[in-house]
């Protein structure tokens, strides 16, 4: 089944215990994105690969890495979380290697409390 | 800061209904996506419009861009209860260096009653 799966979907961690959300796509999209999700703030995107080995920052970088070694994964990692990286993150990937000329599939999101 | 906003924030009709959603945009666009979600899940694609088009129906979305007016709006015909969700419209920016960006916007929440 062609989907975009994210681990862990829920985690309660503590702040400065750096932490990975995995993000993984089989559908071969050259495209991948991250988001945070917050109440009245809608969608906001963190980083972006338009291929492997191509990352760039959206609108909310500060606070986030990632990498894009191989095509299909594209790991989101905090090395020091802080209670405002509170959030509902959502994995999406798209076809090619633009976000605007195609739909984008999402993963299931992750709810991460940072305490 | 927000590319796309919808309007209203909240909406809530009954069963045979139509819904209709707006969107507004900043800057001129390639193309304008709608999307749902249902509370808590992933976003689920409707239906992307280009910047040349002008209404484009899927089922019983229909969806309108008028880039003078930077504006789009999606309409649902004979609304069901299982539509129930948050939608949310999604802009690029026709700019080239910002190919991968993709801004959305807090969404409209519809509730819609049996």
């Amino acid at each position: 089944e062609a989907q975009v799966t994210q681990n862990p979907r829920y985690l309660i961690t503590v702040t400065g215990k750096k932490l990975t959300v995995t993000c993984s796509q089989n559908m071969n999209h050259e495209y991948m994105s991250w988001y945070r999700q917050d109440p009245g703030l809608g969608l906001r995107q963190i980083y972006y690969s338009m291929n492997v080995e191509v990352t760039d920052k959206g609108d909310v970088p500060e606070g986030y890495k990632v990498s894009r070694k191989e095509k299909r994964n594209f790991p989101l990692i905090l090395e020091s979380p802080s209670p405002n990286q509170t959030s509902l993150y959502f994995c999406a990937s798209s076809p090619i290697g633009t976000a605007t000329y195609n739909e984008q599939f999402f993963g299931p999101g992750t709810r991460l409390t940072v305490l | 800061s927000q590319q796309g906003e919808e309007d209203p924030q909240a909406l809530s009709i009954q069963e045979g209904e139509n819904a209709t959603m707006n969107c507004s945009y900043k800057t001129s666009i390639n193309n304008l996506q709608w999307y749902r979600q249902n509370s808590g899940r992933g976003l689920v694609h409707l239906i992307l419009i280009r910047s040349n088009e002008r209404e484009k129906h899927s089922g019983r979305l229909r969806v309108t861009l008028d880039t003078s007016k930077k504006s789009s709006s999606l309409l649902i015909t004979a609304s069901r209860a299982a539509d129930t969700a948050s939608y949310f419209c999604a802009t690029d920016a026709n700019r080239g260096s910002t190919l991968g960006r993709l801004y959305f916007g807090r969404g409209t929440q519809l509730t819609v009653w049996p």
